[in-house]
């Protein structure tokens, strides 16, 4: 079945840009969004953005200026960039299968185990 | 942005009880893209219900979704004491996606 997994560096310095990848697994990245999701400690969760594999996103108003989703296809992989970040993106951030082309949209109906992202000098 | 909110903040119950949870919409959701989605502590969130009344797969009929105008409701009957955990709405029809701030489901 299809499995995703989020990797990347655990520890940000302020101002710096925060990478993060996920990468699909059991199944193709073709014919799906995917999208970022992320979760404070503590608190509730926040939609980033998603992708199409053609490569085309929508993202939240409220971090569209800071963050930039792609796609590599041939990886089955798309990733996350967040720049200029502060102690107030430290969150868990997980990756997760979106709109499907063909079928029911349901949601999210797969999640990465999430990763834990510290924002600190 | 649809803001999502749901109440209460907490519901203390005891297994084999029904657990009711509410979340309401500030505005029309399109389509009805609603879920409800369950995460435990140390875990990813779970789909439970899309379309605010759809039992999303492998998930037990004890849980169930349904829905009037802005209102939404997610039941849980008999309660298990694997169902204590938090309840996510999240509306995925109008961008951006909106995440409701949470229902803990405690004993």
């Amino acid at each position: 079945q299809v499995q995703l997994q989020e990797s990347g560096p655990g520890l940000v310095k302020p101002s710096e840009t925060l990478s993060l990848t996920c990468t699909v697994s059991g199944g193709s990245i073709n014919n799906y969004h995917w999208s970022w999701i992320r979760q404070p400690p503590g608190k509730g969760l926040e939609w980033i953005g998603y992708i199409y594999y053609n490569g085309s996103t929508s993202y939240n108003p409220s971090l569209k200026s800071r963050v930039t989703i792609s796609v590599d296809t041939s990886r089955n992989q798309f990733s996350l960039s967040l720049n200029s970040v502060t102690a107030a993106d430290t969150a868990v951030y997980y990756c997760a299968r979106d709109r499907p082309d063909y079928g029911d949209y349901v949601g999210f109906d797969i999640w990465g185990q999430g990763t834990m992202v510290s924002v600190s000098s | 942005e649809i803001v999502l909110t749901q109440s209460p903040g907490t519901l203390s119950l005891s297994p084999g009880e029904r657990a009711t949870l509410s979340c309401r919409a500030s505005q029309s959701v399109s389509g009805i893209y609603l879920a409800w989605y369950q995460q435990k502590p140390g875990q990813a969130p779970r789909l439970l219900i899309y379309g605010a009344s759809s039992r999303a797969t492998g998930i037990p009929d004890r849980f169930s979704g349904s829905w009037s105008g802005t209102d939404f409701t997610l039941t849980i009957n008999r309660l298990e004491p694997e169902d204590f955990a938090v309840y996510y709405c999240q509306q995925y029809g109008t961008s951006p996606f909106t995440f409701g701030p949470g229902t803990k489901v405690d004993i």
